[in-house]
Parts: structure tokens; C-alpha cells; sequence
């Protein structure tokens, strides 16, 4: 069974940073988009960036450029997001999902299981 | 950008309802729209992809429909485990996303 499961949960100082991991298991890793998607405290969903490990190019939103940093490891399916100059507002939980592609539509259809990365001094 | 926005921010339902939320996106994206679901402290998950197409294993109670900018999902016979947030998400400017505001679904 495909799965994706991220590292455990992180307590940072505000200025520091971050990197969670997102390991997948049970397909071809390579093959797919990994994409990151955060959750602050009772908010929506925000999309930050993914990466297509086969071409290692990873694409940012333009809230996240500069400050954040994603990247794979196809020898261990392995994804990674690095969050730098953490900030309080950076308090979250941060997933990771796959995308789907089919046809030329595009959908998140596998999701890990989520890391709570609190930013507190 | 491409803004999407959701309406009702939230509802207030019953077991058995028909239930129905809107998503506009700010421009047309097509039918490039999915829609999630998430119940409190779990991940989202996938009901639509590409406006109506259900994904497997979810309910067929689940419907979505739409195009262009204007999007609607629309849950059927309301169950208690339907009580969650929804989202919409467009994928029109792949490899970009954006999600909706989010719209919650709770106990009348």
C-alpha cells in the first residue's frame, strides 16, 4: 500500500529553521510531483511548493520564495522542506501529498500524515 | 495570481440534508478544480477531481459539477461522518495551486 510519512513533530526558536521529511513507500517515487501544504492553527490550506524528484526541480509559491527550500532524495524516496527565519506565524502543521496527474489535470490524491512545527522562544 | 473563494464560509445541517457549496475562482480555469475534504485533526482528503469526476472509494452521495469560474459540490443525504471542511483547489495553473478559504459543515 502507498503511503507517505512525514518526521515527527518540532518545537523551533523564532530565526531558526525547519526541515521535515516525507518518505514514501509502496510506489515509484520518482514518477510523481511531492508537493507541501501547510495548515496554521484553525486556518485553511496554503500550498508552499513541490518537486519532481526524477528532474530534481523544485517550484515555490511566490509566499514562500526565499525562505523555503524543497527537496528529494530518490535513493531513500525521500522529500524534504526546509522553512528558514521562522517566525510565530510559521506555527502549522505541514504535509506533504503526491500529485496525480491525469491528463492534463492535476490533484493532491495521497497525503502524509502531517508534522505540527510550533515556532515559540 | 488565481484567488478562489467559497461560499458559505460555514453551514449548519442535518443528517439526511442535501447540502451545497459554491467555489468561484477569480478567473476561468476550465474544469482544473478538486475538491477535499477534512475532518478535525486528520489530513484532507480527495472527493473530486477535475470538477466532477468522484474519486474511487468516495461515496457517490458526493457530486460536483461546474466550470469556468463557477464550481459547486453538493453532498447528498447528509451523513454524520460528512461533518467536516471543505475545499476547493484549482489546478489550471499547474505547477502552481491555490486552495479555497475552506467552507465547515457542521451539526444543526
Amino acid at each position: 500500500q502507498v503511503q507517505l510519512v512525514q518526521s515527527g513533530a518540532e518545537v523551533k526558536k523564532p530565526g531558526s529553521s525547519v526541515k521535515v521529511s516525507c518518505k514514501a513507500s509502496g510506489d515509484t517515487f520518482s514518477d510523481y510531483v511531492i508537493t507541501w501544504v501547510r495548515q496554521a492553527p484553525g486556518q485553511g490550506l496554503e500550498w508552499m511548493g513541490g518537486i519532481l524528484p526524477i528532474f530534481n526541480s523544485p517550484h515555490y509559491a511566490q509566499n514562500f520564495q526565499g525562505r523555503v527550500t524543497i527537496t528529494a532524495d530518490e535513493s531513500t524516496s525521500t522529500a524534504y522542506m526546509e522553512l528558514g527565519s521562522l517566525r510565530s506565524e510559521d506555527t502549522a502543521i505541514y504535509y506533504c501529498a503526491r500529485v496525480m496527474r491525469e491528463s492534463a489535470t492535476r490533484y493532491f490524491d495521497l497525503w502524509g500524515q502531517g508534522t505540527l512545527v510550533t515556532v515559540s522562544s | 495570481d488565481i484567488q478562489m473563494s467559497q461560499s458559505p464560509s460555514s453551514l449548519s445541517a442535518s443528517v439526511g440534508d442535501r447540502v451545497t457549496i459554491t467555489c468561484r475562482a477569480s478567473q476561468s480555469i476550465g474544469i482544473y478544480l478538486n475538491w477535499y475534504q477534512q475532518n478535525p485533526g486528520k489530513a484532507p482528503k480527495l472527493l473530486i477531481y477535475a470538477a466532477s469526476n468522484l474519486q474511487s472509494g468516495v461515496p457517490s452521495r458526493f457530486s460536483g459539477s461546474g466550470s469556468g469560474t463557477d464550481f459547486t459540490l453538493t453532498i447528498n443525504t447528509l451523513q454524520p461522518e460528512d461533518f467536516a471542511t471543505y475545499y476547493c483547489q484549482q489546478s489550471y495553473s499547474t505547477p502552481q495551486f491555490t486552495f479555497g478559504p475552506g467552507t465547515k459543515v457542521d451539526i444543526k
